[in-house]
C-alpha cells in the first residue's frame, strides 16, 4: 500500500506570504504528481501537476518543486491571498491495472489579512 | 451544466437505516469512484468502477454496495447504516489526457448517523 506523507497538517500565513506544503512517497515508478485543492464545502480539484521529468512546474502564483531522488514534492503558493483558504492534498498515481490516486493527509491553509 | 453531481447533497439518518447516494457524471468518462472524507478531512477511495465494471474495491464493510447501471452513473447504496458511517462522500470521475489523470469531483454528500 502506497505511502503518502504530507505536511503540515495546517498552516496560516498573512497575506502576501509563500505558504509551503510538503509531500512524500515510497514507491517511484509514477508519471506525474497532482496536487488538488478543496474549498469548505466543495469537492477536490486538480490545481497544478507535474511530471518526473522536470524538477519544477509553475502556474501563475503557484509551483510544484519536484526531487525526484528524495522521493519528495512540494506545493509553493506565492502572494498568498485569503482566497487561497482551503484544504490542499497531493497525491501518488499507482501504476497498477486499475487507476487509483492515493492523497497525502491534507493541508488546511489559512491566509490572514 | 455541473460535470459531477450527487444527489442527495445532506442526508440524516438513523442507525440501522439502510440509504442510497446517487451520482451521475456528463463528461463521458469511463471511470468513476466512490471516496470517503471523514472529520479530519482524510480522502480514502473507496470504490472505482470502469465502464459499469468494478476494478477497484478497497477494504470497505461489504455494508457498502456500488452499483453502475451505466457508465454515466455510479451509485452507492449502504445498509444497517452506523455512526461510523458519518463523512462526507464524493464521487469522482477521471480521464486520462497526455499521460496525465485528472479526477473531476462531485460537490459531495454530507451523511450523518444519529
Amino acid at each position: 500500500q502506497q505511502q503518502v506523507k504530507q505536511s503540515p497538517q495546517s498552516l496560516i500565513v498573512q497575506k502576501g506570504g509563500i505558504s509551503i506544503i510538503n509531500c512524500a512517497y515510497e514507491n517511484t515508478a509514477f508519471d506525474y504528481f497532482p496536487w488538488y485543492q478543496q474549498f469548505p464545502g466543495k469537492g477536490p480539484a486538480l490545481l497544478i501537476a507535474i511530471r518526473p521529468d522536470v524538477s519544477e512546474k509553475k502556474e501563475g502564483r503557484f509551483t510544484i518543486s519536484f526531487n525526484k531522488s528524495a522521493k519528495q514534492f512540494s506545493l509553493h503558493i506565492m502572494d498568498s491571498q485569503p482566497g487561497d483558504s482551503a484544504t490542499y492534498f497531493c497525491a501518488v498515481p499507482n501504476t497498477g491495472t486499475a487507476s487509483k490516486l492515493t492523497f497525502g493527509t491534507g493541508t488546511r491553509l489559512q491566509v490572514t489579512l | 451544466d455541473t460535470a459531477v453531481s450527487q444527489t442527495p447533497k445532506y442526508l440524516v439518518t438513523q442507525m440501522g437505516n439502510d440509504k442510497s447516494i446517487k451520482c451521475e457524471q456528463n463528461l463521458g468518462h469511463d471511470t468513476m469512484y466512490w471516496y470517503k472524507q471523514d472529520s479530519k478531512k482524510f480522502l480514502k477511495i473507496m470504490f472505482s468502477y470502469n465502464n459499469k465494471e468494478l476494478i477497484i474495491n478497497e477494504t470497505v464493510p461489504n455494508r457498502f454496495s456500488p452499483k453502475s447501471p451505466d457508465k454515466a452513473h455510479l451509485n452507492l447504496h449502504i445498509n444497517s447504516l452506523e455512526l461510523g458511517d458519518s463523512a462526507v462522500y464524493f464521487c469522482a470521475s477521471t480521464v486520462l489526457a497526455g499521460g496525465q489523470e485528472t479526477q473531476y469531483f462531485g460537490p459531495g454528500t454530507r451523511l450523518l448517523v444519529l
